[in-house]
């Protein structure tokens, strides 16, 4: 089985000020990890993923991802906030070593940056 | 790419009739798959296909739920019966038929059951 826990329902933050929104997963194999970001009444546009290499990734908007193995995590960042950046967050997996494709989401992190 | 598009984005019905969505995915994507989200949750996955192929189906795909992909291109998920809980987003996702696919999703259907 996987899963995946976002443990912040939100996090608040300052415009020009880093950002962290947290993420830890549970998979049996190889872990391929994304991270999804929503608009109101919008689907999902894809920002990131980790599948292998560099633990550092980097993806869309400014936003990076650091993959960490032995603490399970795959924390969205971002240096410098943006007031455009409030939206609902969310972060996947998928075991790698599967031929299954279904990504499994966390509940979502509602990310609001204050001017 | 035009990306993922879903029709309609809005239905209400009413609780017993039975509804069917549709989803065209990008062009060159052989994978489709399909997803429900419910208010303040994640995306949840129903099923997927690799061109008419249906490979995987969540539990959660009850009796009532069918879907369809016969030309490999677009694909359609009907609802039976329909209840209050089915209530959600049905939301849509597409990629290429690779290993390290990226799945893209589309703007979903909001469906309200009365």
């Amino acid at each position: 089985a996987q899963s995946v826990a976002q443990p912040e329902d939100q996090v608040n933050v300052a415009e020009g000020n880093p950002l962290t929104v947290k993420c830890t997963y549970s998979v049996s194999g190889n872990p391929y990890l994304f991270w999804y970001v929503q608009y109101p009444n919008r689907g999902l546009q894809f920002l990131l993923k980790y599948i292998t290499g560099d633990n550092l990734v980097k993806g869309s908007y400014g936003f990076e991802a650091e993959f960490n193995k032995s603490q399970t995590s795959f924390h969205l960042k971002k240096p410098s906030a943006l007031v455009s950046d409030s939206a609902l967050y969310f972060c996947a997996v998928r075991d790698g070593d599967t031929g299954r494709r279904a990504l499994t989401f966390g509940s979502g992190t509602r990310l609001q940056v204050q001017p | 790419d035009t990306g993922v598009s879903q029709n309609p984005r809005h239905k209400i019905t009413k609780r017993g009739q039975n509804v069917t969505f549709r989803c065209d995915p990008i062009s060159e994507h052989n994978r489709l798959y399909w997803y429900r989200q419910t208010l303040g949750q994640g995306p949840e996955f129903l099923t997927y296909f690799q061109n008419e192929a249906q490979l995987e189906k969540s539990r959660l795909l009850s009796d009532r739920f069918s879907a369809e992909r016969p030309k490999g291109s677009f694909s359609t998920l009907e609802i039976q019966r329909t209840e209050q809980g089915d209530s959600a987003m049905y939301l849509c996702a597409s990629s290429r038929a690779t290993g390290l696919d990226t799945q893209y999703f589309g703007p979903g259907t909001r469906l309200t059951v009365l």
